[in-house]
């Protein structure tokens, strides 16, 4: 069964430095894609990053990146000149890949992300 | 542009009620919809989907059920509320085919006591 696994309960991260959220998930499919969310204390979920696990190229946007290993599966979010906007909770999820037009997601259990002043 | 609704925003409601959450989508047609439930430093547990009209696919087996009257309206029920039922339930919708991410509704936070 499909499993995603965030490790980092909790991270803190200085203002203007840099934090890499990690991720790692199990599957056994080779056809797949990977997002980060980030949900604020609006507890509003917002789509931070995509990877489609075909792109050999780690995704990025704007200050956030991904650092995808396929063979380990690791999907690892790295926040640059980091902003106190970006404390949120962070969440790895996984799509799982149907040709019936059926898509479900596999979240993991979110890191808490602090931006120190 | 497309636009999720949930209502209501906040609901306490006690042991052995009845619960009933709405969710209804703007926008697009023949969405792929979904009911999530985030207990309190957790993540997010799916609950039910759906790829159409009457048609739902149950994640976990517990005292809710969920409907799909209408193409862009998901209900969330229980006949008989549990104290574990408390949490923060989201809805969301992705593209039939071809869809990448999903998105979000604002949810509700349901209390049991």
């Amino acid at each position: 069964a499909q499993t995603v696994t965030q490790s980092q309960p909790e991270m803190s991260v200085q203002e203007a430095e840099t934090v890499t959220l990690s991720c790692t998930y199990d599957t056994s499919e080779s056809d797949y894609y990977l997002f980060w969310y980030k949900q604020p204390p609006s507890r509003q979920m917002i789509l931070v990053i995509r990877q489609e696990a075909y792109k050999q190229q780690n995704a990025t946007e704007n200050r956030f990146s991904v650092n995808f290993q396929k063979a380990a599966k690791s999907f690892s979010l790295k926040i640059s000149d980091s902003q106190l906007g970006d404390a949120a909770m962070y969440f790895c999820a996984y799509r799982l890949t149907s040709t019936s037009g059926t898509y479900k997601y596999i979240f993991g259990t979110g890191t808490r992300l602090k931006v120190l002043a | 542009s497309q636009t999720i609704h949930q209502w209501p925003a906040t609901l306490v409601q006690p042991v052995g009620s009845p619960l009933s959450l709405e969710c209804t989508v703007e926008g697009t047609s023949n969405p792929n919809l979904y009911w999530y439930r985030q207990a309190a430093g957790r993540g997010l547990q799916l609950l039910f989907y759906s790829v159409g009209i009457g048609q739902i696919s149950s994640e976990v087996p517990q005292n809710l059920s969920a409907s799909r009257p209408q193409d862009r309206q998901f209900i969330l029920s229980s006949k008989k509320l549990l104290l574990s039922d408390s949490g923060f339930y989201l809805c969301a919708w992705s593209v039939r085919r071809d869809s990448y991410e999903q998105y979000f509704g604002p949810g509700t936070r349901l209390t049991v006591t």
